[in-house]
């Protein structure tokens, strides 16, 4: 079946480092893939998606490109502050009309000043 | 504007006890509907799905069940808790129809089963 798998976290950064947050997927079709976001104590909001192959999405400064050849959604950031601690998730909305997502286990990120 | 209401927004239950959440959404008719779980140290889990009112898709079978008996109210529900149902609750919309449609999420229910 369809799955995402992301890298596993916490990952702790300085302010103003880059981020890389791996995710590859496995699907049938042609799935489309997002970015959600979970602040502390908020519910998920969408960060980014991306619909096609090569395809960018882009938000507040973090990209990810969508990459049939290597079934990759890599999710960066140049320069991360304080506010980008959250957990990030990436997922995938399987083909067809229900839209349904498969999740990623979610990244924890801590920035530091 | 759209938005999602979920309550309540933490719950302690015993085992045993039957439950009941509701999540309900304002601002927009004939949303897909969707229910999470996000167990401790784990991604999210769909639970259940509803195209339409009185139309449930259960994605992995469990003690809990679902029910959409309004076209913006869908309810999650268990006659009897297990430890094992402990976690955090996500309500989630989507408007329209097809895979490349955002979901919105409610804030989430806390659920403890002691």
């Amino acid at each position: 079946g369809n799955s995402v798998t992301q890298m596993e976290g916490p990952v702790t950064l300085s302010e103003e480092a880059f981020l890389t947050i791996n995710c590859t997927y496995t699907a049938t079709g042609y799935p489309s893939l997002f970015w959600y976001v979970q602040y502390p104590g908020e519910g998920l909001q969408l960060l980014l998606k991306a619909t096609k192959a090569d395809d960018k999405g882009s938000n507040k400064g973090f990209e990810a490109t969508y990459r049939k050849e290597t079934t990759s959604f890599h999710l960066e950031k140049g320069s991360v502050q304080v506010s980008d601690s959250a957990v990030y998730f990436c997922a995938l909305s399987e083909s067809g009309n229900t839209g349904k997502l498969i999740f990623g286990q979610g990244t924890t990120l801590q920035v530091k000043p | 504007s759209q938005t999602i209401h979920q309550w309540p927004a933490t719950l302690v239950q015993p085992v045993g006890s039957p439950l009941s959440l509701e999540c309900t959404v304002e601002g927009t008719s004939n949303p897909n509907l969707y229910w999470y779980r996000q167990a401790a140290g784990r991604g999210l889990q769909l639970l259940f799905y509803s195209v339409g009112i009185g139309q449930i898709s259960s994605e992995v079978p469990q003690n809990l069940s679902a029910s959409r008996p309004q076209d913006r109210q869908f309810i999650l529900s268990s006659k009897k808790l297990l430890l094992s149902d402990s976690g955090f609750y996500l309500c989630a919309w989507m408007s329209g129809r097809g895979a490349y449609n955002e979901q919105f999420f409610g804030p989430g229910t806390r659920l403890t089963v002691l």
